[in-house]
């Protein structure tokens, strides 16, 4: 399987200030047929289910607000949070969906601070 | 909007199966390259992906879980189901289906899911 790495576990940024997660897979999940990295990320507040941010490494779901952004290729990505608003209190997961057993991250815990 | 709601036990016995049913609305689930999946999440852990069921009817397990689950489809009542058989309490979890495309795990739409505990 590949594993999925994010760090940190918890990080608490001021509201208005920059928040930065970071995810590195075991082994590359840019697939080169079509140069397109095959990592999404995910927002999971309390009682809610998974919502889906990122995918193909840097593209935003519709809907999505343009402060959050993903960026990296092949191993080492990064999902970065523009200007910290309260909503965006949540655990923060990283997955790779190029191959079986399509893995995430074991998830950021994102808090004010 | 498309949504997605589990229904099934919320305890289960150890040794026995656990079913559980996802019912789409709002859209069909024989829509073309759709995928349809199962997700976990057991207490204090994350996210583990169990499974997905493509539009046309084959099926994408975890590795981990193969010889365990079976996922299906019923098109007449747009809904697909899991059964994972055998359960222990390691598969105690909050089980979430939810809609997959261009991949079996690349989910956008999600049910609120339901919790299922494991216990005699």
């Amino acid at each position: 399987d590949i594993v999925m790495t994010q760090s940190p576990d918890s990080l608490a940024v001021s509201l208005g200030e920059r928040a930065t997660i970071n995810c590195k897979s075991s082994q590359s999940v840019l697939y080169s047929s079509n140069n397109k990295n095959y990592l999404a990320w995910y927002q999971q507040k309390p009682g809610q289910p998974p919502k889906l941010l990122i995918y193909w490494a840097s593209t935003r779901e519709s809907g999505v607000p343009d402060r959050f952004s993903g960026s990296g290729s092949g191993t080492d990505f990064t999902l970065t949070i523009s200007s910290l608003q309260a909503e965006d209190v949540a655990v923060y997961y990283c997955q790779q969906y190029f191959i079986n057993a399509y893995t995430f991250g074991q998830g950021t815990k994102l808090e004010i601070k | 909007q498309l949504q997605l709601q589990e229904s099934g036990p919320g305890l289960v016995k150890p040794s026995e199966t656990l079913s559980l049913t996802c019912t789409v609305s709002g859209g069909s689930i024989s829509s073309s390259s759709y995928y349809w999946g199962w997700i976990r999440r057991p207490p204090g852990k994350g996210l583990e992906w169990i499974g997905s069921i493509y539009y046309s009817g084959s099926t994408h397990y975890n590795p981990s879980l193969k010889s365990r689950v079976t996922i299906s489809a019923d098109t007449s009542k747009n809904l697909f189901s899991l059964n994972l058989s055998s359960v222990t309490a390691a598969d105690a979890a909050v089980y979430y289906c939810a809609r997959g495309f261009w991949s079996p795990a690349l989910f956008d739409y999600w049910g609120q899911g339901t919790l299922v505990t494991v216990s005699s």
